[in-house]
């Protein structure tokens, strides 16, 4: 079955980065995207970016140009989010998805939640 | 951009109502149209796709309709189990944008 398993919990200063991981199993990885999705605390879902895993594509979110990048490792079926010069706001659970072109996202990871706090 | 709207914003039903939630995208997407439940401290959970189609597992009593620019969830009788928010998402052109939320409570 498919299965996308995050990272834990982190807990980031002001400026700091963050790296979460989401590793894919039960399918292709490379036949895949991977979509990332957050949700600040009583928030509705705002789209990160989408990394193409068959070879690395990648399309962001114009808010967060700068401050994301987005990765695979083929060898490891793992999808990794890494978000730079953290800010309050950027405090939220942070999915990572399947996601099927022409069908969408289908199936979900856990989610991460990233507090960023002094 | 394509800005995503959802109408109400929350509902109050009962089990065994019908409910039906609407989705409006601000320029056409043809049926790029996704729907997904999220229960409190959950990860979301996709139920259909391309508008009309059900995600693998998701039961029959949901259903979605619309094209171009309007778009429909209906959940036909509604369980003890189907009170959560509702998120629709256009997937026809980048950003992806999400609608605000719908969420269904216990009347």
């Amino acid at each position: 079955q498919v299965q996308l398993v995050q990272s834990g919990a982190e807990v980031k200063k002001p400026g700091a980065s963050v790296k979460v991981s989401c590793k894919a199993s039960g399918y292709t990885f490379t036949s895949y995207g991977i979509s990332w999705v957050r949700q600040a605390p009583g928030q509705g879902l705002e789209w990160m970016g989408w990394i193409s895993a068959y070879n690395g594509n990648t399309n962001y979110a114009q808010k967060l140009q700068g401050r994301v990048t987005m990765t695979t490792d083929t060898s490891t079926s793992t999808a990794y989010m890494e978000l730079r010069s953290l800010r309050s706001d950027d405090t939220a659970v942070y999915y990572c998805a399947r996601d099927t072109s022409g069908e969408g996202i289908d199936y979900w990871g856990q989610g991460t939640l990233v507090t960023v706090s002094s | 951009d394509i800005q995503m709207t959802q109408s109400p914003s929350s509902l109050s039903a009962s089990v065994g109502d019908r409910v039906t939630i609407t989705c409006r995208a601000s320029q056409g997407i043809s049926n790029y149209l996704a729907w997904f439940q999220q229960k409190p401290g959950k990860a979301p959970k996709s139920l259909i796709y391309a508008a009309s189609s059900l995600q693998s597992g998701v039961p029959s009593k949901f259903s979605g309709s619309g094209s171009g620019t309007d778009f429909t969830l209906t959940i036909s009788s509604l369980q003890p189990e189907d009170f959560a928010t509702y998120y629709c998402q256009q997937y026809n052109s980048y950003p992806p944008a999400f609608g605000p939320g719908t969420k269904v409570d216990i009347k």
